[in-house]
């Protein structure tokens, strides 16, 4: 059983073009993440949500919409794609647990990340 | 800055040790985690150290926090081929709205 699940694992595509990214975890967690690695392997968080509520939100061209339609999936969004938009993607989920006044949160699981090619 | 730190590449014969470094930025980091890539994969948890814990050792895998320097290394005993990764370490920042800023990785070869 696939915890995190992302598809497409491959995605080549042109400039120009519009695409989404799905993403869907079966672990029951209420915070999802999209994260990008750059060609030299460097991961940056894009966007967090809780249970359906953007809580974080990079400095991340608004061409990039992620779309949360329940807790258990956060799907990406990206219109008119440019060839710096090649990377992987990499989606995640952990769980959060608000107890004492403090919001703490799981360790992250990952999911198997999406190659995006832009030509 | 917000960089989190680590050397690029680093290569180790089969059975020795590898110790991988880290140096973070936020002292008010609550976890800090160790993460394995292997090649064409997503990002596997390895272990994970909480902010007011000077070691934490998992079979052979020993994790070594320096609060005061910032400092966060990650041994592996008897290394394996199978070892062979890339390995980001990763801050949880503080807050309500904490996320995971990563390392810049490196990456472990292991010759025969």
């Amino acid at each position: 059983d696939t915890a995190v699940s992302q598809t497409p694992k491959y995605l080549v595509t042109q400039m120009g073009n519009d695409k989404s990214i799905k993403c869907e975890q079966n672990l029951g967690h209420d915070t999802m993440y999209w994260y990008k690695q750059d060609s030299k392997k460097f991961l940056k968080i894009m966007f967090s949500y809780n249970n359906k509520e953007l809580i974080i939100n990079e400095t991340v061209p608004n061409r990039f919409s992620p779309k949360s339609p329940d807790k258990a999936h956060l799907n990406l969004h990206i219109n008119s794609l440019e060839l710096g938009d090649s990377a992987v993607y990499f989606c995640a989920s952990s769980q959060g647990s608000s107890g004492t006044g403090r919001w703490r949160l799981s360790e992250a699981f990952f999911g198997q990340g999406t190659r995006l090619t832009v030509v | 800055g917000e960089d989190v730190e680590q050397s690029l590449f680093l290569s180790v014969r089969e059975g020795d040790s590898s110790v991988i470094n880290c140096t973070y930025t936020d002292s008010s980091s609550t976890y800090l985690y160790w993460y394995k890539q292997e090649p064409g994969a997503g990002l596997q948890l390895l272990t994970y150290i909480f902010s007011n814990m000077d070691m934490k050792q998992d079979q052979r895998l020993t994790v070594l926090l320096n609060k005061k320097d910032k400092h966060l290394s990650l041994r592996i005993a008897d290394t394996q081929t199978g070892d062979s990764a890339i390995y980001f370490c990763a801050e949880r920042r503080g807050g309500t709205a904490s996320k995971l800023t990563f390392g810049t990785g490196t990456r472990l070869q292991v010759t025969l």
